[in-house]
């Protein structure tokens, strides 16, 4: 069956200190992954997609993630994150680039101390 | 940008009653989905849209549920008769050949 797991529940961070969210994957053949971000009271923002290709991806907000076959895992990162990137932040799988039915992780809470 | 609308941003029900949650997609997608959340939960998706007809529904979309497009703007997720569990928020996406765009959600609180 597919599945996202995101292993980190909550992840604490120091404002100006770097981040990376864990993300794995399990599906038959690659999938399309994505990380989505939802505020407090807000809904869930695109951050990035991987489809195919070069395997470090850009995305909004300065994050980064890194498609690794090997490791079946779609990491998220950021050199120094600002109070502002408190948020919670879902990895997403799917089996198409668009029309999709997405598979989502538990979601990983950031909290971002000053 | 384009945005995914979804009204009302919170509704408060009794156990029993019909709810009825509205999302006004982006105009020149093609493809409509609700997804819930249940407090602390994963996103789950619920039910997929194409063509005037649902493309692909989940295991919990059962009788209860039911969506539509009313018109050219709007699609509608309806709740029969609500239980407690069906406390979540609710959130409505579309596409056209790209991401999923994501709608703020409606909290569904059921008493």
């Amino acid at each position: 069956a597919q599945s996202v797991t995101q292993p980190d529940i909550h992840i604490t961070v120091s404002e100006g200190a770097s981040l990376e969210l864990r993300c794995n994957y399990s599906y038959g053949a690659t999938p399309y992954l994505f990380w989505y971000v939802q505020s407090p009271g807000q809904g869930l923002q695109l951050l990035l997609k991987y489809f195919s290709g070069d395997t470090l991806v850009q995305g909004i907000k300065g994050f980064e993630a890194e498609f690794k076959r090997s490791q079946s895992s779609f990491n998220l990162r950021k050199p120094s994150v600002h109070w502002s990137d408190a948020a919670e932040y879902f990895c997403a799988g799917g089996i198409k680039a668009a029309g999709n039915k997405l598979t989502f992780g538990g979601g990983t809470r950031v909290l971002v101390k000053p | 940008e384009p945005e995914v609308t979804q009204t009302p941003s919170h509704q408060v029900t009794q156990m029993g009653q019909e709810v009825i949650l509205r999302c006004v997609p982006i105009s020149n997608h093609l493809y409509f989905y609700w997804y819930r959340q249940i407090l602390g939960q994963k996103v789950e998706f619920l039910v997929s849209f194409y063509n005037n007809e649902i493309s692909e529904k989940s295991e919990i979309f059962d009788d209860q549920f039911s969506v539509e497009r009313p018109d050219g703007s709007n699609f509608t997720l309806k709740i029969r008769s609500t239980k407690l569990e069906d406390s979540a928020m609710y959130f409505c996406a579309s596409t056209g050949n790209s991401p999923l765009h994501f709608g703020n959600g409606t909290r569904l609180t059921v008493t």
